[in-house]
């Protein structure tokens, strides 16, 4: 069974800092990995989806990695702004042989507080 | 579009009474996905459709659950009766073939259920 693992739960830093955000899964096998951010009260929107042929994504002052093989994967925010306090889940697509296999297996998020 | 809808955004029921989840997709999503977020649990798949069909209801937790698609347009999840511990986030999500490769979702704003 796919076991998403978020690292860590929460994290505090002050406005104009770089960070990284930590996800890894147990299976490999996996369709692809995708970054949500979700604000209080609000459901999940995407940011970045990565394909599992694919090693990174980027939008704006975010960048994706996957390393498939180690089950591992980092969001990297560039120079945070407060704006960008949220909860952050992953999320992994397993493969399925019919190929309709929807199902995403979430992560329990970082909770990210930029401080102005 | 107004994104999916979802009714009513807060529930408070006692336990043992019946609970009525609704959600409208985004129009012409053939994908239809319903969640729930808990503190202890994270965010869990419970079922999915395609074409008012569905899928995959291995995340039911148990029977007092249950979920209707009776048109493209409007999905129903049922509890009866309902326990403290259904208490949580419910989120629908729909999505579209067309879409499949990159596996956007798009999350409702949530219904969140407290039963006392």
């Amino acid at each position: 069974k796919q076991e998403v693992t978020q690292i860590p739960a929460a994290l505090s830093v002050p406005e104009g800092e770089n960070l990284v955000l930590n996800c890894s899964f147990t299976d490999s096998a996996i369709y692809n990995l995708q970054w949500f951010r979700q604000d209080p009260g609000k459901g999940l929107t995407s940011l970045l989806l990565i394909q599992s042929s694919q090693r990174e994504q980027t939008s704006g002052r975010l960048n994706a990695s996957l390393d498939k093989s180690s089950g591992r994967s980092t969001l990297y925010i560039a120079a945070s702004q407060p704006g960008d306090s949220a909860t952050y889940l992953c999320a992994v697509r397993v493969v399925n042989s019919g190929g309709s296999n929807y199902k995403l297996t979430f992560g329990k998020g970082t909770l990210l507080t930029v401080n102005p | 579009d107004a994104g999916v809808i979802q009714s009513p955004r807060h529930e408070v029921t006692e336990m043992g009474q019946e609970v009525t989840l609704r959600c409208k997709p985004i129009s012409g999503h053939d994908y239809l996905f319903w969640y729930r977020q808990t503190m202890m649990r994270g965010l869990e798949l419970l079922i999915y459709f395609n074409n008012n069909v569905p899928i995959d209801d291995s995340g039911m937790p148990e029977d007092r659950f249950s979920a209707k698609m009776p048109n493209a347009s409007f999905s129903t999840l049922k509890i009866q009766p309902s326990e403290p511990r259904d208490s949580a986030v419910y989120f629908c999500a729909s999505t579209r073939l067309a879409e499949k490769l990159t596996d956007t979702q798009y999350f409702g704003p949530g219904t969140r259920l407290t039963v006392l």
